[in-house]
């Protein structure tokens, strides 16, 4: 049972235009929402995260969206750059857990020159 | 700021042969995570810890894993005996009372 879903495998955008990366959850006890950057041989960076009693926070080139009655979250990058090229992890958290986080399967992002 | 600390980086083994990963938590943080990352299964949380004790270990694969946090700045995960199918990237990350975790650099490895 995947609680955390990244439909889109991957994404390719061009320098310059915005990117939009998804990802929907099905339990309704997540209240804390976190995006995470991989690229490869490093450990997954913490980029940006959002509360549930937010429907917006934004940080720099970076905006996190969250739509609770869609159980959706999407991170925006405007503008988009090369040294964006990754894999986009979604995570969330809630419930009895504290802390605990559940990932998502990622969406590698390319951004072309 | 050192950040999550984890050794080795790289480990190649054979079947049978004890596996220890080592971690070293950012300073202060409260919660330790270990993660296993496979292309079938992506990011699974093995088992973490709550001020060096052990909260949620459910996502352990089998009695072969053990993991322990004997002081504040120091954990283990370690695999005895290991096999193949045990290749994978192993994270560990630390969280403190804010509920963002930041990984290491994780350690690759690969049990022939």
């Amino acid at each position: 049972d995947q609680q955390v879903k990244q439909n889109s495998p991957s994404l390719s955008v061009q320098e310059g235009r915005i990117s939009i990366l998804n990802c929907d959850y099905t339990n309704s006890m997540f209240d804390y929402f976190l995006w995470y950057k991989k690229y490869p041989a490093e450990g997954p960076t913490f980029l940006i995260s959002i509360s549930s009693i937010k429907d917006k926070n934004e940080d720099g080139r970076f905006t996190v969206f969250l739509n609770k009655s869609a159980k959706h979250l999407s991170l925006h990058i405007v503008p988009s750059q090369p040294g964006d090229s990754a894999v986009y992890f979604c995570a969330a958290a809630g419930g009895t857990s504290y802390g605990k986080l559940t990932f998502g399967q990622g969406t590698i992002l390319t951004v072309h020159p | 700021d050192a950040g999550v600390i984890q050794s080795p980086r790289h480990e190649v083994t054979e079947m049978g042969q004890e596996v220890t990963l080592r971690c070293k938590p950012i300073s202060g943080h409260n919660s330790l995570f270990w993660y296993r990352q496979t292309m079938m299964r992506g990011l699974e949380l093995l088992i973490y810890f709550n001020n060096n004790v052990p909260i949620d270990d459910s996502g352990m694969p089998e009695d072969r894993f053990s993991a322990k946090m004997p002081n504040a700045s120091f954990s283990t995960l370690k695999i005895q005996p290991s096999e193949p199918r045990d290749s994978a990237v192993y994270f560990c990350a630390s969280m403190s009372g804010v509920r963002t975790q930041y990984f290491g650099p994780g350690t690759r490895l690969l049990v022939l």
